[in-house]
């Protein structure tokens, strides 16, 4: 039972071009949303986060957008480096005062590569 | 600010042996989360520790087993390894549970 997709297992982009990365989910308890990067030989670095009460959640380069009727998501990287070559998770998580809080629960990510 | 630590970084095992696995958590984090991520796919939660206490469990079976100590640092046992068990084992510490999770580097375990 995969709660959390990755559909996509590679993308490939120019340098300073836009790198979107998606995500979708079916559990509808879900109502936080997290990406990690992960490089080779380390463990996932959080990246940025949303929460279920908003829409979109900006930090420098990236973006996150959360369509909650879609249940879906995206990860938009402006411009695009080759140093941001990397797998990318998708996490989820349900709300504070659920019995899963604070669980995460992986997509099995996507290999973006950035070529200069 | 001292990050997640793990060790061993690499450990080679045999079928039906035990195993134990170390973290420390990220300094002023109460909260150990522990993942196992297969080869291709996502990290897969295994259990998580909350002062001492395990605080849920994903679908692993009993022979996965933890602990967490005063210091907040944690152990993964696993008993009757298996061949499957073969996997990137990821620790992860946050403050009260909550959903920011800073990972390690992981353990590479390898079950011959």
């Amino acid at each position: 039972d995969q709660q959390v997709k990755q559909n996509s297992p590679s993308l490939s982009v120019q340098e300073g071009r836009i790198s979107i990365l998606n995500c979708d989910y079916t559990n509808s308890m879900f109502d936080y949303f997290l990406w990690y990067k992960k490089y080779p030989a380390e463990g996932p670095t959080f990246l940025i986060s949303i929460s279920s009460i908003k829409d979109k959640n900006e930090d420098g380069r990236f973006t996150v957008f959360l369509n909650k009727s879609a249940k879906h998501l995206s990860l938009h990287i402006v411009p695009s480096q080759p140093g941001d070559s990397a797998v990318y998770f998708c996490a989820a998580s349900v709300g504070p005062g659920g019995t899963s809080y604070g669980k995460l629960t992986f997509g099995q990510g996507t290999i973006l590569t950035v070529h200069p | 600010e001292t990050g997640v630590t793990q060790s061993p970084t690499h450990l080679i095992k045999t079928r039906g042996q035990q195993v134990t696995l170390r973290c420390s958590s990220q300094s002023g984090h109460n909260t150990v989360s522990w993942y196992q991520q297969a080869l291709g796919q996502g990290p897969q939660f295994i259990f998580q520790y909350y002062r001492e206490e395990e605080n849920g469990r994903g679908n692993f079976p009993p022979r996965f087993s933890g602990l967490q100590f005063p210091n907040y640092s944690s152990e993964l046992n696993v008993n009757a390894l298996e061949l499957d068990d073969s996997a990137l084992y990821l620790c992860a510490s946050s403050l009260d549970g909550s959903h920011e999770q800073y990972f390690g580097p992981g353990t590479r375990l390898t079950v011959t």
